[in-house]
């Protein structure tokens, strides 16, 4: 399978504790982005790395968030002190910087299949 | 106002329909234009993706893009019960900002 992947899948936590998700984009994307999709809505944007370099972060990235891209190859996604509204799905996207055999920029994302957490 | 405007159905549809889902937008930096299949508690699979006004076929699907207008659609004919799925449009400035904006999505039934 080449697509994105995650790990875990679920995650069940108690209020307060932390919790790291992993993300394995596709092997060729030097961009990797992390959302948050509650139901019924879109995802939401949380951050972007090129490579290593974390280059984007939303307003949503509190402080209790931290993501970390080492080597530039898997991310992963830290919520420390977990509170019941972190309760959400973290989807994992990458990209490749130039459309397939072309030298034109693209920008669409390819998603992983998602870590739902819940918070009780 | 939200930037991106999608009605969130939930739309209903005989088996062999053509469908129709609709986005708005305000931000005319937007100029890349993508559309996304979710399943029930799956990630978004990326569908169609268009960066200039008109239409672009792939099979059943075809993405129309209104700049002047800032209306997207994307039509589904000979609709199937596997089509059944949350339709989400997403939108990208191509400048300054690395992330997609999301519309809300609209959730589609196809009934056999």
């Amino acid at each position: 399978d080449t697509g994105v992947s995650q790990d875990p899948r679920h995650k069940i936590t108690k209020r307060g504790q932390n919790v790291t998700f992993r993300c394995d984009p596709i092997s060729e994307h030097n961009r990797l982005y992390w959302y948050r999709q509650t139901l019924g809505q879109g995802p939401e944007f949380l951050t972007y790395f090129q490579n290593e370099a974390q280059l984007e972060k939303s307003r949503l990235l509190s402080d209790r968030f931290s993501a970390e891209r080492p080597k530039g190859s898997f991310s992963t996604l830290e919520i420390q002190r977990t509170e019941q509204g972190d309760s959400a799905m973290y989807l994992c996207a990458s990209s490749p910087k130039y459309g397939f055999g072309s030298s034109t920029l693209t920008y669409e994302q390819y998603f992983g299949p998602g870590t739902r957490l819940t918070v009780t | 106002q939200k930037e991106v405007e999608q009605d969130p159905g939930p739309l209903s549809v005989p088996e062999g329909a053509i469908v129709s889902l609709n986005c708005t937008y305000s931000n005319s930096a937007f100029q890349y234009f993508m559309w996304y299949r979710q399943y029930s508690r799956k990630g978004p699979e990326l569908l169609m993706y268009t960066y200039s006004s008109g239409n672009k076929e792939d099979g059943r699907f075809t993405a129309q893009v209104d700049k002047s207008s800032k209306y997207i659609s994307l039509f589904i004919r000979d609709s199937q019960p596997s089509d059944s799925a949350t339709y989400l449009c997403a939108m990208h400035s191509g400048a300054g900002s690395y992330q997609l904006t999301f519309g809300k999505g609209t959730k589609l039934s196809v009934i056999p």
